[in-house]
């Protein structure tokens, strides 16, 4: 079947580290990617996206890695901060966008 | 409006009432999804629509749940004779069509709670 997933449910990380958020799909067909961000009683939130030609990709302190040899994708966020806190989905984008069950990432002042 | 609008935030429903949720996109943004998203779970696909035409509902739980979006623009999300599992939040989100920008932009959400 097709499912896009998280490695890990939760993340906690010190204010000031990097994080670092996996995803893994299952569908290689998939040529776009996003990953979304979503706070407590509000829709997610556009971070970032990557396309299934690019391995790397950077924005304002984030950065999406795409291995498409074994179908992962990571968030990097540097110099995490408390606004951080949040879950992040990764989502797999054919005609519509297919979501995994996210990580709970929690920032520690 | 700036971003995708939905109403109402939040509706409690006494199991086998009906609701209506209403999604109005961003202005220009042929793509319309709806989602529905569990508590602590990741949004699951409803439908889809490109402008009026809805090409796809394989995401719909079953027959009670209906969507339209007779003008191509303000979508409605019925929920006919609601039971308690339809207890969620549901998501709207609009997008350009692909090939001009894909990324999707949700709304708020509506929490809607049966009794």
């Amino acid at each position: 079947g097709e499912s896009v997933g998280l490695h890990l449910p939760t993340l906690s990380v010190q204010e000031g580290d990097n994080s670092i958020i996996n995803c893994a799909y299952s569908n290689s067909a998939s040529d776009y990617f996003i990953w979304y961000k979503q706070e407590s009683g509000k829709g997610p939130q556009f971070i970032i996206d990557i396309r299934s030609n690019m391995d790397k990709r950077q924005g304002q302190r984030v950065t999406v890695l795409l291995n498409k040899t074994v179908k992962h994708l990571s968030l990097q966020i540097a110099a995490t901060q408390p606004g951080d806190s949040a879950v992040y989905f990764c989502a797999e984008n054919r005609n519509q966008f297919y979501f995994g069950t996210g990580t709970s990432l929690t920032v520690i002042p | 409006g700036a971003g995708v609008s939905q109403s109402p935030r939040y509706k409690v429903a006494k199991r086998g009432q009906d609701v209506a949720l209403r999604c109005d996109p961003i202005s220009g943004h042929v793509s319309l999804f709806w989602y529905q998203q569990a508590l602590g779970q990741g949004p699951e696909f409803l439908t889809y629509f490109q402008n009026e035409a809805q090409l796809d509902k394989s995401g719909l739980p079953s027959d009670r749940f209906f969507a339209e979006r007779p003008e191509g623009s303000v979508s409605t999300l019925k929920i006919q004779r609601t039971q308690q599992e339809d207890s969620a939040v549901y998501l709207c989100a609009s997008s350009l069509p692909k090939g001009r920008g894909t990324e999707a932009f949700f709304g708020q959400g509506t929490r809607l709670t049966v009794v």
